[in-house]
């Protein structure tokens, strides 16, 4: 059982590149969902999806796409990488136990 | 969801209980306390929550006032692992799928 798999942990972008960050979980979760944090903040709701097929915006979804074919993938998309992306990114899936949310180990990202 | 507020930080000795406060004094009946600690920028991990009983677990004891304006996170002995990031949020706690609403949170240090 490995909970909450992030890749990659570190990349390193320029400005306009695209690039798709990847999560998967293996606990049959049904509610998964993307954060960012910046340095000093704490987390920001980017995306989230309550099951397969059904996504939602958050907070701070813009420049963000994201999909969810799969109960166990929910990846995210930068489709134009810009420096204000520059943040480390954190999924996270939730099941049965409302509010116990079970986090990846992050996702460094910096745009240059 | 109702807004929270934490002392942005806090010291520990080591082997002394850790108190941590948080306020919360707009949470509605339907609203649980949940607290979540984040270790040197790895993922949050979920500590305790509770509604209006007292709460107690492997981790922690949560001590939710009679009104449920106000909580406490209690560390019975802090260790220097402990050293973290601690975030109390409420949220609606009856289905999953409600987004968390991170702060800033309380830096704690537990010293030698």
């Amino acid at each position: 059982n490995a909970g909450v798999t992030q890749t990659p942990k570190f990349q390193v972008l320029k400005t306009g590149q695209s690039m798709t960050l990847q999560c998967a979980q293996d606990m049959n979760h049904e509610y998964m969902s993307w954060y960012r944090q910046d340095p000093g903040m704490g987390l920001r709701l980017i995306h989230y999806s309550v099951g397969a097929g059904i996504t939602d915006q958050g907070e701070v979804p813009n420049g963000y796409n994201v999909s969810r074919s799969t109960t166990e993938d929910f990846p995210l998309r930068l489709l134009s990488a810009a420096p204000s992306q520059t943040s480390v990114y954190f999924c996270a899936s939730e099941g049965a136990a409302p509010g116990e949310l079970f986090f990846g180990e992050g996702s460094r990202l910096t745009v240059l | 969801d109702a807004k929270t507020t934490q002392p942005p930080s806090m010291d520990c000795a080591e082997g002394r209980a850790a108190n941590l406060p948080c306020n919360h004094s707009t949470i509605s009946g339907n609203e649980y306390v949940y607290w979540y600690r984040q270790i040197h920028s790895q993922g949050p991990q979920y500590i305790i929550h509770g509604l209006k009983n007292n709460e107690t677990n492997e981790m922690a004891s949560l001590i939710i006032t009679e009104d449920r304006k106000s909580s406490t996170l209690i560390l019975p002995h802090a260790t220097l692992r402990d050293t973290a990031v601690y975030y109390c949020i409420v949220r609606v706690g009856s289905n999953s799928g409600y987004a968390l609403n991170f702060g800033k949170g309380t830096s704690l240090l537990v010293t030698p």
